[in-house]
This record gives structure tokens, sequence and C-alpha cells, in this order.
């Protein structure tokens, strides 16, 4: 068990531009989870993944953010057109088909 | 999913045990209870779930009322590296198993 890891740790980009994060969950794991951590406050689902289908996306994910899982393995999320807004510890969790998820250590993400 | 009530934070001496307490008095009889913690800038962690007896692991106990419309975390020893915020999550065993997270209690062990 070699954990999920999410890549990059740390991204600081500009108003406007795109970025897209990176989540290699535990390999036998079928089931994805993105969240979303603002300061202060617990993570917010954004969307989930079973193998390579997504089967939810929570209203948080506007039509700025976009995520796959092309090959039922690793998930990339990504965002467009980025806003101050979205400056946010981006997380990705695993599981298998029971609810205990493990989670990575997430992508910090910086909008100036 | 049933809600949860955390207090916001709650101190406890290096060595001692820490009790947090979560109420969840809407839970149904399918709901699990599960305990998750956030040292700081690191990701959520799975420490405990149960449904409706006690249960015990290497990290904590989980002490679940017989009515289950509260619970009680308990890590017998606590360490300063226990500081971290511990969320209560009360779910289902079918669907998703998306985690809807609270403000969690934030303990803080002191030397």
């Amino acid at each position: 068990d070699t954990g999920v890891s999410q890549n990059p740790r740390h991204k600081i980009t500009k108003r406007g531009q795109n970025v897209t994060f990176r989540c290699d969950p535990i390999s036998e794991h079928n089931r994805l989870y993105w969240y979303r951590q603002t300061l202060g406050q617990g993570p917010e689902f954004l969307t989930y993944f079973q193998n390579e289908a997504q089967l939810e996306k929570s209203r948080l994910l506007s039509d700025r953010f976009s995520a796959e899982r092309p090959k039922g393995s690793f998930s990339t999320l990504e965002i467009q057109r980025t806003e101050q807004g979205d400056s946010a510890m981006y997380l990705c969790a695993s599981s298998l088909s029971i609810p205990k998820q493990f989670f990575g250590p997430g992508t910090r993400l910086t909008v100036l | 999913d049933a809600k949860t009530t955390q207090p916001p934070s709650m101190d406890c001496a290096e060595g001692r045990a820490a009790n947090l307490p979560c109420n969840h008095s809407t839970i149904s009889g399918n709901e699990y209870v599960y305990w998750y913690r956030q040292i700081h800038s690191q990701g959520p962690q799975y420490i405990i779930h149960g449904l409706k007896n006690n249960e015990t692991n290497e990290m904590a106990s989980l002490i679940i009322t017989e009515d289950r419309k509260s619970s009680t975390l308990i890590l017998p020893h606590a360490t300063l590296r226990d500081t971290a915020v511990y969320y209560c999550i009360v779910r289902g065993d079918t669907g998703g198993f998306k985690t809807i997270f609270g403000a969690g209690t934030r303990l803080f062990v002191k030397a």
C-alpha cells in the first residue's frame, strides 16, 4: 500500500490560466473522489468516479472544472480560466467498495 | 446522511485520554459513524468507524450510545502529534460513499 499520491503539491498561477492536477489512487481501489478545502473549513465533495465512470458531481463543480479518469486508474482535475476564488487545497481520495476512504496529501492552489 | 454536531475545539494534556464527543440525533438504522482526522497541511486520515457496537483499533476507541444518537472518540494516551481537526461523519454504506465533512473539533494536545 503506497498510498494516494497527488501532483503537484503546490501550484501558483495567475488568474485566467488553466491548471491541471493529477491523482494516483491506491492501485486496487476502484473508487476515486475529489474534494476541495478552503482555510478553516472541512473538505467539500466535488466529484466521484467508479472505475472510469464519473457517477456524481457536486454543484460546486462549475463548467470551468472537468475531471477525468480515463483508464480507471489515475485521475486529473482541470480548472480552466482560474479565478481567485479557486484558491484552495484540492484533495483526492480512493476506496474499495466500502466507505472507508484514503486521502492523498492534496494540491494547494494559489491563484494570484 | 445525518447531520453531526461537534464542539469547535478542545484541549487535552499530553499522556491523558482525549474524549471527543459527537451528536448525531437524526442517525438512521443503516448509517455508520466514521471518524477522520486532519493534521495541519495533510489530507484527512481515517481513524475508526462503527454501527452500534463499540469499536477499538490501534489508533482509538469508538463508544456509541445505545440509542446511537451520540458517540465518543477516545484517544487513550494523547500525544502532541494527535493535535489535529477531528471529523465525525455519519453515512450509509451504499451509494457513492462521498463524505460530507462538517467543521470538526480542533484538538490541542498540550505538553
